[in-house]
């Protein structure tokens, strides 16, 4: 077990609402992660973050912002939800430090229905 | 652009059979490989981690290859079980600290 906790799991909002997703860890590490999983696209970064309020932008940054003021959490908000933006989200952290280095460990997964 | 590709998307074999799956890559300068698996409704889990200077790493029943020359990795199951089924991805760290996952391989064991 790692000690990423994600919530909501589930949730289901309107086109044009703000949305915040939220990545706890447990453990203390510096770097943390923001994925979207889509069918036929395997997994693409978001955003990441390598410490407390030091982000920068992934392969799929527009669109979303994050934050990062305490080292055990990682938030990440859609100011204003598209269909495009349904998908299934995942945070994930890297104690080898930057995530190209060794393994990576996944939360269980925020899932985003944009009605 | 450095892609990731893993053929076929999903496979289904009978429990007892050895199987192999794919994670072909276009760029050879990588940093290190990994192979995770993703159950239904799932976070992934990383199974095995090669890193560039290696040929393989063995965790149990499971032994991952890597060639960089020809841009490809495979990862081998012996005595496949209904448990093993789920999605294997692989993903690939590049010297330029980009990582790039494949869509992954759908296993289905049956019994």
């Amino acid at each position: 077990d790692a000690g990423i906790t994600q919530s909501p799991r589930h949730k289901v909002t309107e086109t044009g609402t703000p949305v915040t997703l939220r990545c706890h860890q447990t453990e203390n590490h510096r770097y943390m992660y923001w994925y979207r999983q889509d069918p036929g696209h395997g997994l693409r970064l978001i955003h990441y973050s390598y410490g407390v309020k030091d982000t920068d932008k992934g392969e799929v940054s527009d669109g979303y912002s994050v934050s990062r003021s305490k080292t055990e959490d990682f938030l990440l908000t859609l100011e204003s939800a598209t269909s495009s933006q349904t998908s299934v989200y995942f945070c994930a952290i890297s104690p080898a430090g930057h995530a190209f280095l060794g393994e990576l460990f996944f939360g269980e997964g925020s899932r985003l229905t944009v009605l | 652009k450095q892609e990731v590709t893993q053929i076929p998307a999903a496979l289904s074999v009978p429990e007892g059979e050895n199987l192999v799956l794919n994670c072909s890559f276009t760029d050879s300068a990588i940093y290190n490989l990994q192979w995770f698996r993703q159950d239904p409704g799932k976070g992934l889990t990383s199974l095995l981690l090669i890193q560039s200077s290696q040929r393989e790493q063995t965790s149990g029943r499971l032994n991952a290859s890597l060639d960089k020359s020809s841009g490809r990795s495979t990862l081998y199951i012996a005595a496949s079980q209904p448990g093993d089924s789920a999605t294997y991805l692989c993903a690939v760290s590049y010297n330029n600290n980009d990582m790039r996952f494949g869509a992954g391989t759908r296993l289905t064991v049956k019994p």
